[in-house]
């Protein structure tokens, strides 16, 4: 089993439309919990950074972080084409050495 | 401009030839990271570095090499032992301190024929 598991997508939607990204983790010691967005051939851009449990909320992005069920998510909200792109997941327990990324779900929104 | 460059973007090389990947910042972070992306396997590790004249294997270092003599930078080398470099490479940093997250470059494209 993975640490990090991540939907591959795609995922359509039209623009405006609000948008829910997902990863699963297994590990209970993971405490900082980041989101990702890569557009194609380019480097992982850093959107949300989350320490703990909790929402954190940054213009039309909310990321979730439920602890309990190991599970966090991104939002996006009045969603548009230039959000195209592959969001990637990733988390850590605290080591600096060690981050586990999800394999990204690829985002298509539709003029 | 505060930020993580690398260079060259696009590099093509011969089978067999080394070749040096640039990874320069600005950021004053202490730690330093190389990763190899593929498509449909994710991020992985190859070499960290947490201070200068120090760095440890990841979890591909085979075929790799690096230094860290500099906090700014950190040079990867994709020497004839990998046996497919053919892949987009990123260096990341970390400012520890100021918490546990890595920024990325804008990556390197390998291509090796």
């Amino acid at each position: 089993q993975k640490e990090v598991e991540q939907d591959p997508g795609p995922l359509s939607v039209p623009e405006g439309a609000i948008v829910s990204l997902n990863c699963t983790y297994s590990n209970s010691a993971f405490q900082y919990f980041m989101w990702y967005r890569q557009y194609s051939r380019k480097g992982p851009e850093l959107l949300m950074y989350t320490y703990s449990s909790g929402n954190k909320e940054d213009g039309r992005f909310t990321a979730q972080v439920d602890k309990s069920s190991k599970y966090i998510s991104l939002f996006i909200r009045d969603s548009q084409p230039s959000d195209s792109a592959t969001y990637l997941c990733a988390m850590s327990a605290g080591n600096f050495n060690k981050f586990y990324f999800g394999s990204g779900t690829k985002l298509n929104v539709k003029p | 401009d505060g930020g993580i460059t690398q260079s060259p973007k696009y590099l093509f090389r011969k089978e067999g030839q080394n070749v040096t990947l640039s990874c320069e910042q600005n950021l004053n972070h202490d730690a330093m990271y190389w990763y190899r992306q593929d498509p449909g396997q994710g991020l992985r590790l190859i070499y960290y570095s947490q201070i200068v004249n120090d760095f440890q294997k990841g979890d591909i270092a085979e075929g790799y090499s690096v230094s860290r003599e500099k906090k700014e930078s950190f040079p990867l080398t994709v020497t004839s032992a990998q046996k497919n470099p053919t892949a987009f490479y990123l260096c990341a940093s970390n400012p520890l301190l100021a918490g546990n997250t890595i920024y990325f470059g804008e990556g390197s494209w390998l291509t090796v024929v």
